[in-house]
């Protein structure tokens, strides 16, 4: 069963980097088909779309947000980071890791597995 | 504003049949996989259909999905109250991945 776990910290300084990584259980990260995304829920609203990395490692960022996202692979340790620069308060969301299936010409026909999400907060 | 439109709240009765709508276009939906979620309260999204109309193992056939030209529906029958959550639909729009704004299910 493949799991996904978020780990980074939990309170950011606005102007500051937010960093996030997401270790894979259970499967590699190598597998071809899938893709590895980043997904953030701000409090109380709805589900937003930052980027994924493809197994190849081809990246695909949100345009609203590709200035300032970077998203990486560590396949030696099968994991996948996420570095968010110049945050605010409006990036405040609760981040979720999660893997794209059956994935081709730059979409997915879903995200499978989940990770159990971790609160960032942006606060002086 | 979400690109794709869903409406706010469904509610219906337990063992009754309830479906969500979920409106693109030509270029999201139209051309693109869809694909569903549930929220549970203070969980993360679980997947209930993909590719349109495939359920991923374990998921009962109560919930069903289909597409038709650039809307898509989910349908959820015989409600339970388990079922009260948070549903989104999903698809994608040149390599940009979209959500609906959600809709509240409430089995009364």
């Amino acid at each position: 069963q493949l799991q996904l776990q978020e780990s980074g910290s939990g309170l950011v300084k606005p102007s500051q980097t937010l960093s996030l990584t997401c270790a894979v259980s259970g499967g590699s990260i190598s597998s071809g088909g899938y893709s590895w995304s980043w997904i953030r829920q701000p409090p109380g609203k709805g589900l937003e779309w930052i980027g994924y990395i493809y197994h190849s490692g081809s990246t695909y960022y949100n345009p609203s947000l590709k200035s300032r996202v970077t998203i990486s692979v560590d396949r030696s340790k099968n994991q996948f980071s996420l570095k968010l620069s110049s945050v605010t308060a409006a990036d405040t969301a609760v981040y979720y890791c999660a893997r794209g299936l059956y994935c081709s010409g730059g979409s997915c026909a879903g995200f499978d597995y989940w990770g159990q999400g971790t609160l960032v907060t942006v606060s002086s | 504003q979400s690109v794709l439109t869903q409406p706010p709240s469904v509610s219906a009765a337990p063992g009754q049949k309830v479906t969500i709508s979920c409106s693109g276009s030509s270029s999201n939906i139209g051309n693109n996989y869809v694909s569903w979620y549930q929220q549970l309260p203070g969980t993360a999204p679980k997947l209930l259909i993909y590719d349109n109309n495939k359920r991923p193992s374990g998921i009962p056939d109560r919930f069903s999905g289909s597409k038709s030209g650039t809307s898509a529906t989910l349908g959820i029958t015989g409600l339970q109250t388990g079922d009260e959550a948070d549903y989104y639909c999903g698809t994608w729009d040149s390599s940009l991945s979209l959500f609906g704004g959600g809709t509240k299910l409430t089995v009364l």
